[in-house]
């Protein structure tokens, strides 16, 4: 089955700084990768997808993510936080016609 | 509906009791999974439907959860004789087509055993 890694139980950053939110999966097929972000008392929210095509992925509020098939990874970045970036960060696999699985999840807090 | 739609939002159940979960879907989405969250964790998978089949129920933690779709729109998941452990937050989500379309999320059963 597939699976996903987030090295990183935090990351801090100052704002205005750029971020990385790291990512690497696993799957035996072509992968469908995904971020998820959740705000306290929220539901988790989609971000961006890479399917096929470029690697570099924009999606949601700036943030874009790099698919790098070699090393398999997907890693989230945004060139300049925010303050109101700081939620938990989910990186999920899916491949093909299977169950889409989630990573154990990154804190991102933005300092002002 | 507009989104993925979870009842009860919050549900406390004594140890031993039945409880059943519910999840809408947003209409004519083909897959529906079912996911447990843990508190700052991220979700652990439970089971997958691709319209009423259940395609994997490989995350589903005991004999004592059983999920279903039948008519491939609404899912209930229900927990058999709930244990402490069972506590956490339940989350459904949908997605349009089978494999490369994002998930929409519900917000989710707040489930307490006490």
């Amino acid at each position: 089955a597939q699976s996903v890694a987030q090295p990183e139980d935090q990351v801090n950053v100052a704002e205005g700084n750029p971020l990385t939110v790291k990512c690497t999966y696993s799957v035996s097929g072509n992968p469908y990768l995904f971020w998820y972000v959740q705000y306290p008392n929220r539901g988790l929210q989609f971000l961006l997808k890479y399917i096929t095509g470029d690697n570099l992925v924009k999606g949601s509020y700036g943030f874009e993510a790099e698919f790098n098939k070699s090393q398999t990874s997907f890693h989230l970045k945004k060139p300049s936080a925010l303050v109101s970036d700081s939620a938990l960060y989910f990186c999920a696999v899916r491949d093909g016609r299977n169950d889409m699985r989630f990573g154990a999840g990154t804190r991102l807090t933005v300092k002002p | 509906g507009a989104g993925v739609s979870q009842s009860p939002r919050y549900k406390v159940a004594k140890r031993g009791q039945d409880v059943a979960l519910r999840c809408d879907p947003i209409s004519g989405h083909v897959s529906l999974f079912w996911y447990q969250q843990a508190l700052g964790q991220g979700p652990e998978f439970l089971t997958y439907f691709q319209n009423e089949a259940q395609l994997d129920k490989s995350g589903l933690p005991s004999d004592r959860f059983f999920a279903e779709r039948p008519e491939g729109s609404v899912s209930t998941l229900k927990i058999q004789r709930t244990q402490q452990e069972d506590s956490a937050v339940y989350l459904c989500a949908s997605t349009l087509r089978i494999s490369d379309t994002e998930a929409f999320f519900g917000q989710g059963t707040r489930l307490t055993v006490v």
